[in-house]
Protein backbone atom coordinates (compact mmCIF):
# COMPACT_ATOMS: atom_id res chain seq x y z
CA UNK A 1 0.00 0.00 0.00
CA UNK A 2 1.51 3.26 -1.13
CA UNK A 3 0.82 5.76 1.61
CA UNK A 4 2.46 8.82 0.04
CA UNK A 5 1.80 9.58 -3.62
CA UNK A 6 4.07 12.06 -5.39
CA UNK A 7 3.74 13.85 -8.72
CA UNK A 8 5.00 14.59 -11.27
CA UNK A 9 7.54 11.82 -11.85
CA UNK A 10 9.76 14.24 -13.75
CA UNK A 11 9.82 18.00 -14.20
CA UNK A 12 11.76 20.30 -16.51
CA UNK A 13 11.93 23.98 -15.63
CA UNK A 14 13.82 26.92 -17.07
CA UNK A 15 16.31 28.78 -14.93
CA UNK A 16 14.51 31.38 -12.86
CA UNK A 17 11.20 29.56 -13.04
CA UNK A 18 9.11 28.01 -10.26
CA UNK A 19 9.26 24.27 -9.65
CA UNK A 20 6.23 22.70 -7.98
CA UNK A 21 6.08 19.12 -6.70
CA UNK A 22 2.95 17.69 -5.12
CA UNK A 23 2.31 14.94 -2.60
CA UNK A 24 -0.82 13.37 -1.17
CA UNK A 25 -1.09 11.07 1.80
CA UNK A 26 -3.70 8.69 3.15
CA UNK A 27 -2.68 8.04 6.74
CA UNK A 28 -4.17 10.76 8.95
CA UNK A 29 -1.78 9.73 11.73
CA UNK A 30 1.15 11.22 9.83
CA UNK A 31 2.46 14.11 11.89
CA UNK A 32 5.67 15.30 10.23
CA UNK A 33 6.33 15.96 6.57
CA UNK A 34 9.93 16.41 5.38
CA UNK A 35 11.26 16.89 1.87
CA UNK A 36 14.55 15.33 0.85
CA UNK A 37 16.89 16.22 -2.01
CA UNK A 38 19.06 13.54 -3.61
CA UNK A 39 21.90 14.04 -6.07
CA UNK A 40 23.20 11.12 -8.17
CA UNK A 41 25.49 8.87 -6.17
CA UNK A 42 24.56 10.54 -2.88
CA UNK A 43 22.14 9.76 -0.11
CA UNK A 44 19.02 11.89 0.42
CA UNK A 45 19.52 15.07 2.44
CA UNK A 46 16.85 16.92 4.40
CA UNK A 47 15.75 20.08 2.62
CA UNK A 48 12.82 21.43 4.61
CA UNK A 49 10.07 19.99 6.82
CA UNK A 50 6.67 20.95 8.20
CA UNK A 51 4.24 19.82 10.88
CA UNK A 52 0.49 19.88 10.18
CA UNK A 53 -0.27 22.69 12.63
CA UNK A 54 0.99 25.26 10.09
CA UNK A 55 -0.09 25.78 6.49
CA UNK A 56 3.17 27.09 5.08
CA UNK A 57 6.88 27.10 5.82
CA UNK A 58 9.52 29.00 3.91
CA UNK A 59 13.28 28.63 3.96
CA UNK A 60 15.09 30.72 1.38
CA UNK A 61 13.86 29.74 -2.08
CA UNK A 62 12.06 26.64 -0.78
CA UNK A 63 8.47 26.70 0.51
CA UNK A 64 6.22 23.92 1.73
CA UNK A 65 2.46 24.45 1.43
CA UNK A 66 0.32 22.13 3.56
CA UNK A 67 -3.42 21.42 3.27
CA UNK A 68 -4.48 19.20 6.15
CA UNK A 69 -8.12 18.83 5.08
CA UNK A 70 -7.11 17.72 1.58
CA UNK A 71 -4.23 15.60 2.92
CA UNK A 72 -1.89 17.23 0.45
CA UNK A 73 1.37 19.11 0.61
CA UNK A 74 3.67 20.60 -1.97
CA UNK A 75 7.18 21.92 -2.44
CA UNK A 76 7.74 25.16 -4.32
CA UNK A 77 11.22 26.09 -5.49
CA UNK A 78 11.37 29.76 -6.46
CA UNK A 79 13.95 31.12 -8.89
CA UNK A 80 15.01 27.58 -9.81
CA UNK A 81 18.71 27.15 -10.60
CA UNK A 82 20.61 24.48 -12.56
CA UNK A 83 22.19 23.44 -9.25
CA UNK A 84 18.71 22.48 -8.02
CA UNK A 85 18.64 19.65 -10.59
CA UNK A 86 18.18 16.55 -8.44
CA UNK A 87 15.58 14.04 -7.33
CA UNK A 88 13.16 15.29 -4.69
CA UNK A 89 11.29 13.03 -2.29
CA UNK A 90 8.43 13.94 -0.04
CA UNK A 91 8.08 11.84 3.07
CA UNK A 92 5.93 11.44 6.15
CA UNK A 93 6.30 10.16 9.70
CA UNK A 94 3.83 9.21 12.39
CA UNK A 95 4.61 9.34 16.10
CA UNK A 96 3.36 5.81 16.78
CA UNK A 97 5.64 4.19 14.20
CA UNK A 98 8.77 5.63 15.79
CA UNK A 99 10.99 7.29 13.26
CA UNK A 100 9.97 5.39 10.15
CA UNK A 101 10.01 7.67 7.11
CA UNK A 102 7.49 6.74 4.41
CA UNK A 103 8.76 8.18 1.14
CA UNK A 104 7.01 9.16 -2.05
CA UNK A 105 8.28 7.82 -5.36
CA UNK A 106 10.39 10.85 -6.17
CA UNK A 107 10.44 13.64 -8.75
CA UNK A 108 13.42 14.12 -11.03
CA UNK A 109 13.86 17.87 -11.49
CA UNK A 110 15.91 19.29 -14.34
CA UNK A 111 16.54 23.03 -14.44
CA UNK A 112 17.77 24.16 -17.85
CA UNK A 113 20.22 27.09 -18.03
CA UNK B 1 31.52 16.70 11.46
CA UNK B 2 32.03 13.44 9.57
CA UNK B 3 28.97 12.02 7.86
CA UNK B 4 27.58 8.51 7.71
CA UNK B 5 30.12 6.16 6.16
CA UNK B 6 29.21 3.08 4.14
CA UNK B 7 31.19 0.40 2.40
CA UNK B 8 31.53 -0.98 -0.12
CA UNK B 9 30.11 1.60 -2.52
CA UNK B 10 29.40 -0.98 -5.21
CA UNK B 11 28.94 -4.74 -5.18
CA UNK B 12 28.11 -7.20 -7.95
CA UNK B 13 27.19 -10.78 -7.03
CA UNK B 14 25.49 -13.79 -8.55
CA UNK B 15 22.06 -14.80 -7.30
CA UNK B 16 22.10 -17.17 -4.33
CA UNK B 17 25.40 -15.70 -3.13
CA UNK B 18 25.67 -13.83 0.15
CA UNK B 19 26.71 -10.22 0.67
CA UNK B 20 27.31 -7.87 3.59
CA UNK B 21 27.25 -4.11 3.89
CA UNK B 22 28.83 -2.00 6.61
CA UNK B 23 27.75 1.31 8.10
CA UNK B 24 29.42 3.70 10.53
CA UNK B 25 26.96 6.33 11.77
CA UNK B 26 27.66 9.88 12.86
CA UNK B 27 29.39 9.88 16.23
CA UNK B 28 26.94 10.10 19.12
CA UNK B 29 23.88 9.14 17.09
CA UNK B 30 21.79 6.60 18.98
CA UNK B 31 19.48 5.65 16.14
CA UNK B 32 20.57 3.83 13.00
CA UNK B 33 18.44 2.90 9.99
CA UNK B 34 18.86 0.71 6.92
CA UNK B 35 16.79 1.59 3.84
CA UNK B 36 16.43 -0.17 0.50
CA UNK B 37 16.08 2.10 -2.54
CA UNK B 38 15.06 0.34 -5.74
CA UNK B 39 15.77 2.26 -8.93
CA UNK B 40 13.05 4.85 -9.57
CA UNK B 41 11.51 4.51 -6.12
CA UNK B 42 11.77 6.18 -2.76
CA UNK B 43 13.76 4.54 0.03
CA UNK B 44 11.96 1.90 2.09
CA UNK B 45 12.90 1.27 5.73
CA UNK B 46 14.25 -2.22 6.37
CA UNK B 47 15.30 -1.96 10.01
CA UNK B 48 15.78 0.64 12.75
CA UNK B 49 18.10 0.30 15.74
CA UNK B 50 18.02 2.35 18.91
CA UNK B 51 21.48 1.84 20.41
CA UNK B 52 21.87 -1.99 20.35
CA UNK B 53 18.20 -2.86 20.16
CA UNK B 54 15.88 -3.31 17.19
CA UNK B 55 12.98 -0.83 17.19
CA UNK B 56 11.35 -1.65 13.86
CA UNK B 57 12.09 -4.56 11.52
CA UNK B 58 8.57 -5.04 10.23
CA UNK B 59 9.61 -4.57 6.59
CA UNK B 60 12.77 -6.69 6.73
CA UNK B 61 12.54 -9.97 4.74
CA UNK B 62 13.81 -12.01 7.64
CA UNK B 63 14.16 -15.24 5.67
CA UNK B 64 17.14 -13.77 3.83
CA UNK B 65 18.06 -10.43 5.42
CA UNK B 66 19.73 -9.95 8.78
CA UNK B 67 21.28 -6.99 10.53
CA UNK B 68 23.16 -6.26 13.68
CA UNK B 69 24.53 -3.21 15.41
CA UNK B 70 27.81 -3.77 17.14
CA UNK B 71 28.15 -2.14 20.57
CA UNK B 72 25.59 0.47 19.57
CA UNK B 73 27.85 1.98 16.92
CA UNK B 74 28.67 0.25 13.60
CA UNK B 75 26.14 -1.92 11.83
CA UNK B 76 26.16 -4.64 9.20
CA UNK B 77 23.34 -5.70 6.90
CA UNK B 78 23.56 -9.16 5.34
CA UNK B 79 21.65 -10.82 2.52
CA UNK B 80 21.84 -14.61 2.24
CA UNK B 81 20.97 -15.87 -0.33
CA UNK B 82 20.54 -12.93 -2.68
CA UNK B 83 17.78 -12.79 -5.29
CA UNK B 84 17.58 -10.76 -8.49
CA UNK B 85 14.98 -8.46 -6.91
CA UNK B 86 17.48 -7.46 -4.21
CA UNK B 87 19.28 -5.28 -6.75
CA UNK B 88 19.02 -1.82 -5.21
CA UNK B 89 20.92 0.87 -3.33
CA UNK B 90 21.16 0.14 0.38
CA UNK B 91 21.22 3.34 2.40
CA UNK B 92 22.28 3.69 5.99
CA UNK B 93 21.09 6.68 8.00
CA UNK B 94 21.53 7.85 11.57
CA UNK B 95 19.84 10.34 13.86
CA UNK B 96 20.57 11.71 17.30
CA UNK B 97 17.72 10.23 19.32
CA UNK B 98 15.09 9.01 16.85
CA UNK B 99 12.28 11.44 17.69
CA UNK B 100 9.64 12.46 15.17
CA UNK B 101 11.36 15.74 14.19
CA UNK B 102 14.87 14.29 14.48
CA UNK B 103 16.81 14.71 11.24
CA UNK B 104 17.99 11.51 9.60
CA UNK B 105 21.39 11.84 7.94
CA UNK B 106 21.99 9.44 5.06
CA UNK B 107 25.19 7.87 3.85
CA UNK B 108 26.06 7.59 0.13
CA UNK B 109 24.70 4.06 -0.10
CA UNK B 110 25.92 0.74 -1.45
CA UNK B 111 24.73 -0.12 -4.95
CA UNK B 112 24.08 -3.87 -5.18
CA UNK B 113 23.66 -5.63 -8.50
CA UNK B 114 22.51 -9.25 -8.42
CA UNK B 115 23.09 -11.15 -11.67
Amino acid sequence: QQQVKQSPQSLIVQKGGISIINCAYENTAFDYFPWYQQFPGKGPALLIAIRPDVSEKKEGRFTISFNKSAKQFSLHIMDSQPGDSATYFCAAKEETSGSRLTFGEGTQLTVNP
Amino acid sequence: EAGVAQSPRYKIIEKRQSVAFWCNPISGHATLYWYQQILGQGPKLLIQFQNNGVVDDSQLPKDRFSAERLKGVDSTLKIQPAKLEDSAVYLCASSLVGGITDTQYFGPGTRLTVL
